[in-house]
């Protein structure tokens, strides 16, 4: 079935560094990504949407110079987080989306990654 | 715009009692289609069953079932026999099928613990 790898699961970094979170989809062309951050005990909250190839297109309240999303091939999105600071500690987990028909409907989510600024 | 409301936080029952966790949404689009996750404590997300908007019947895989209403524009998910393995949260999700809206809005979730 369709796989997302996502790297790395957790991170510690200091403040005013840069990470940078990657997903990858093993044995699908992921066309979309979508990118989520989820706070403790919240919901999953979308920040951008990316189609290979175009710029990201973020949503309302998401800072688009904070959160850097590349999405240069079908296989690979990337999304840096640019001068960390401690409130941008999350958990952050990617999705990839292809064409109709693969496992879970279009829907194929990464296994999140746990960022801890200090 | 699309909207997943879960209104109950958390529930607890005792293993093997039955539990059912609500979803409700509200769309504009006559084409739509609801998703449940699991969400376990390692953090992964467990896609459990997707149903589109023409499809209203209900549906059984093992212990889980689940009951779509269009009327009600609800989207409940029910455990039988509970077991301390199902003790995650529970996502309901939405999507629009028209191309170039397909993401995913998300309920709260519902933390669900199951007492051994």
């Amino acid at each position: 079935g369709a796989v997302v790898s996502q790297h790395p699961s957790w991170v510690i970094c200091k403040s005013g560094t840069s990470v940078k979170i990657e997903c990858r989809s093993l044995d699908f062309q992921a066309t979309t990504m979508f990118w989520y951050r989820q706070f403790p005990k919240q919901s999953l909250m979308l920040m951008a949407t990316s189609n290979e190839g175009s710029k990201a297109t973020y949503e309302q309240g998401v800072e688009k110079d904070k959160f850097l999303i590349n999405h240069a091939s079908l296989t690979l999105s990337t999304l840096t987080v640019t001068s960390a600071h401690p409130e941008d500690s999350s958990f952050y987990i990617c999705s990839a989306r292809g064409s109709l028909g693969e496992a879970n409907y279009g829907y194929t989510f990464g296994s999140g990654t746990r960022l801890t600024v200090v | 715009a699309q909207k997943v409301t879960q209104a109950q936080t958390e529930i607890s029952v005792v293993e093997k009692e039955d539990v059912t966790l609500d979803c409700v949404y509200e769309t504009r689009d006559t084409t739509y289609y609801l998703f449940w996750y699991k969400q376990p404590p390692s953090g992964e997300l467990v896609f459990l069953i997707r149903r589109n908007s023409f499809d209203e019947q209900n549906e059984i895989s093992g212990r889980y079932s689940w009951n779509f209403q269009k009327s009600t524009s609800s989207f409940n998910f029910t455990i039988t026999a509970s077991q301390v393995v199902d003790s995650a949260v529970y996502f309901c999700a939405l999507s629009e099928a028209h191309f170039g809206n397909e993401k995913l809005t998300f309920g709260t979730g519902t933390r669900l613990t199951i007492i051994p």
